[in-house]
């Protein structure tokens, strides 16, 4: 299936910084999404990009659809403790494998010390 | 409550043994899927099905089954398990067009010795 490349893989977070992660294909996406697993739960959607260049925010999140429709990022602004989680990006390819879901790996934040 | 469930949350099961997990939905959904979730891999699609009786392979179907005969259930069944199918089972749904953003059941811990 597709690859989605997630970085970081892992990341420390000190309430009120600002965070970022990206996720990379080599092929092209129709729709990207971003979800949030707490744990012991499945994960949540967090943010939906459908069009090329499109930049959308929830909250504190905010994410973009790059232009090139291989990437796309998710930025957390001011931290907060209950960010932590592990963060996938996902996407659908194009038709006809548009029913296909690709996940990146996951991106764990934690809260430093 | 829109929700998907699964059942059992958690099984303990040996090589071999046949086993059924329910999915159900309870939003109309035409999409469902089956993935599983393994450490550094993120979730990885199974199955996928569009519609009643319309099923279709996702990343990794090896050793597994589904079936739709209703709208809003979507059993993975594995005829003989094995270890290496130990893992973290996830159902999802969505409409089948427009965004398409998925909805997660709460898990399902599967253990094969």
């Amino acid at each position: 299936g597709q690859q989605l490349n997630q970085s970081p893989q892992s990341m420390f977070i000190q309430e009120g910084e600002d965070v970022s992660m990206n996720c990379t294909s080599s092929s092209i996406f129709n729709t990207w999404l971003w979800y949030k697993q707490e744990p012991g739960e499945g994960p949540v959607l967090l943010i939906a990009l459908y069009k090329a260049g499109e930049l959308t925010s929830n909250g504190r999140l905010t994410a973009q659809f790059g232009i090139t429709r291989k990437d796309s990022f998710l930025n957390i602004s001011a931290s907060i403790p209950s960010d932590v989680g592990i963060y996938f990006c996902a996407g659908h390819p194009p038709p006809p494998n548009d029913y296909k879901l690709s996940f990146g790996a996951g991106t764990t934040v934690t809260v430093r010390a | 409550e829109a929700q998907v469930t699964q059942n059992p949350r958690y099984l303990i099961t040996v090589t071999g043994k046949k086993l059924t997990v329910t999915c159900s939905q309870n939003m109309n959904h035409e999409y469902m899927s089956w993935y599983r979730q393994d450490p550094g891999l993120g979730l990885r699609q199974i199955y996928y099905s569009m519609n009643v009786e319309v099923t279709d392979k996702g990343d990794v179907p090896e050793g597994y089954k589904v079936s739709r005969k209703e709208k809003r259930n979507f059993p993975l069944i594995l005829e003989s398990p094995s270890p290496n199918q130990t893992s973290l089972y996830f159902c999802a749904s969505s409409f089948f067009s427009g965004g398409r953003e998925q909805y997660f059941g709460p898990g399902t811990r599967l253990t094969v010795t």
